[in-house]
């Protein structure tokens, strides 16, 4: 069965923090990973992974994956408040079908 | 802008009234899709299409149906809601092909009393 696992499902951490959220995955012909932040309304797309050991760098955010070890990682510095949000991890496999994780959900206290 | 849009936004309804999201996207995306968002389930796929009259099961597509009739819209029926289909569900597209992200609607909280 293919699935998406994201963990830790909650944390909440002081502005200034770093946080490592983390994304494991068992997906048959793995095609893409993508993760998102949903406030509280539509997932907003971050990053999409395809390739291991290439960073995606935005601002304050990055992500790895690893193929090998079927994960990645969304890494976080200096948070701030605004970065308070569910974050969803995606795989596309077999199909077009994605599968989600039930997201990690950051709050970030001033 | 280009966007996803889905109405209605909010939606209280009584079992077995049949009712309709609309979905509609103005980026000549291919490839559509719905989810129902559920706490501790994450997102769920119900129904994808590639492209005009094509359509896919997800993974819990028991409930409802899709149609595909034009590019640009990808409605959601459900023909006798339940209470178990009370949830946040979300449309989005993207370009056919694996390096495209998905883009979503802004949601529809549906109540089936």
């Amino acid at each position: 069965e293919d699935k998406v696992v994201q963990s830790p499902l909650s944390l909440v951490v002081h502005e200034g923090d770093t946080v490592t959220l983390n994304c494991s995955y068992e997906v048959t012909n793995f095609r893409s990973l993508l993760w998102y932040k949903q406030e509280k309304k539509a997932p907003t797309f971050l990053f999409m992974l395809t390739s291991s050991g290439i960073e995606k760098k935005s601002g304050r955010l990055s992500s790895i994956l690893d193929k090998k070890e079927l994960f990645s990682i969304l890494n976080i510095t200096a948070t701030q408040t605004g970065d308070s949000a569910i974050y969803l991890c995606a795989v596309a496999g077999t199909g077009n079908q994605f599968y989600f994780g039930t997201g990690t959900s950051l709050t970030v206290i001033p | 802008e280009a966007q996803v849009t889905q109405n209605p936004r909010y939606l209280i309804t009584v079992t077995g009234k049949k009712l309709t999201v609309t979905c509609s996207q103005n980026m000549n995306h291919e490839y559509m899709s719905w989810y129902r968002q559920d706490p501790g389930l994450g997102l769920r796929q119900i129904y994808y299409s590639m492209n005009v009259e094509v359509t896919d099961k997800g993974d819990v597509p028991e409930g409802y149906k899709v149609s595909r009739k034009e590019k640009r819209n990808f409605p959601l029926i459900l023909e006798s809601p339940s209470p178990n289909q009370t949830s946040l569900y979300f449309c989005a597209s993207k370009v056919e092909g694996w390096g495209s992200p998905l883009h979503f609607g802004n949601g529809t909280r549906l109540t089936v009393t």
